[in-house]
């Protein structure tokens, strides 16, 4: 099994829709998550952290249930410019600063 | 302005040519990784620094050294390429202080023939 596991799309959503990516990690202990989003051949940036209790930054919901060991991104009124993978990061260290565990990332293409 | 920078952006190579992959960051971030990038396999940590003359292997370090000779300065050595090093490599910085967001440099496409 993956650490951390996406489904790989593509997710292929109309203008204005409103599209959900989850993600399954292994590792119970994790403490720390984040999305990140990445352009084609470009490098990855942080789009969010995600918190125990959710958090929402403008048309971008994440939540974290720690139960199911699951992540999840929501976006809502989708954006030509939302077009991009995303990807599920995991801090999995037990010991030390930090161990970012990356899933092979969500496709997202938003069309006209 | 805050940044990662690599170089070379694109190499071409031959296996067994020696040849070295600069990083530098301006934000006298103590942390600083090498990662993998290739199709179905996601970003893979080659090596870590924690901070000057402290390294450390990550997931997939076989085949490659680095050196933190200096705080702002990562180098990612291929002592011997081979094609299997084929690959999107990214380096990166993060501050060990308050938020942890890493901070990815534009990234290196090598091809070992």
């Amino acid at each position: 099994r993956k650490e951390v596991e996406q489904d790989p799309g593509p997710f292929n959503v109309p203008e204005g829709a409103t599209v959900a990516f989850n993600c399954t990690y292994s590792n119970s202990a994790s403490q720390s998550f984040f999305w990140y989003r990445q352009d084609c051949r470009k490098e990855p940036k942080l789009l969010m952290s995600v918190y125990s209790s959710g958090n929402e930054d403008g048309r971008f919901t994440a939540q974290l249930n720690r139960a199911s060991q699951y992540i999840s991104l929501l976006i809502r009124d989708s954006k030509l410019s939302d077009s991009a993978t995303y990807l599920c990061v995991v801090n999995m260290a037990l010991t030390g600063f930090q161990k970012l565990v990356f899933g092979t990332g969500t496709r997202l293409l938003v069309s006209p | 302005e805050a940044q990662v920078t690599q170089n070379p952006r694109y190499l071409i190579t031959v296996t067994g040519k020696k040849l070295t992959v600069t990083c530098s960051q301006n934000m006298n971030h103590e942390y600083m990784s090498w990662y993998r990038q290739d199709p179905g396999l996601g970003l893979r940590q080659i090596y870590y620094s924690m901070n000057v003359e402290v390294t450390d292997k990550g997931d997939v370090p076989e085949g490659y050294k680095v050196s933190r000779k200096e705080k702002r300065n990562f180098p990612l050595i291929l002592e011997s390429p081979s094609p299997n090093q084929t690959s999107l490599y990214f380096c990166a910085s993060t501050g060990i202080q308050g938020y942890n967001e890493q901070f990815f440099g534009p990234g290196t496409r090598l091809t070992v023939l």
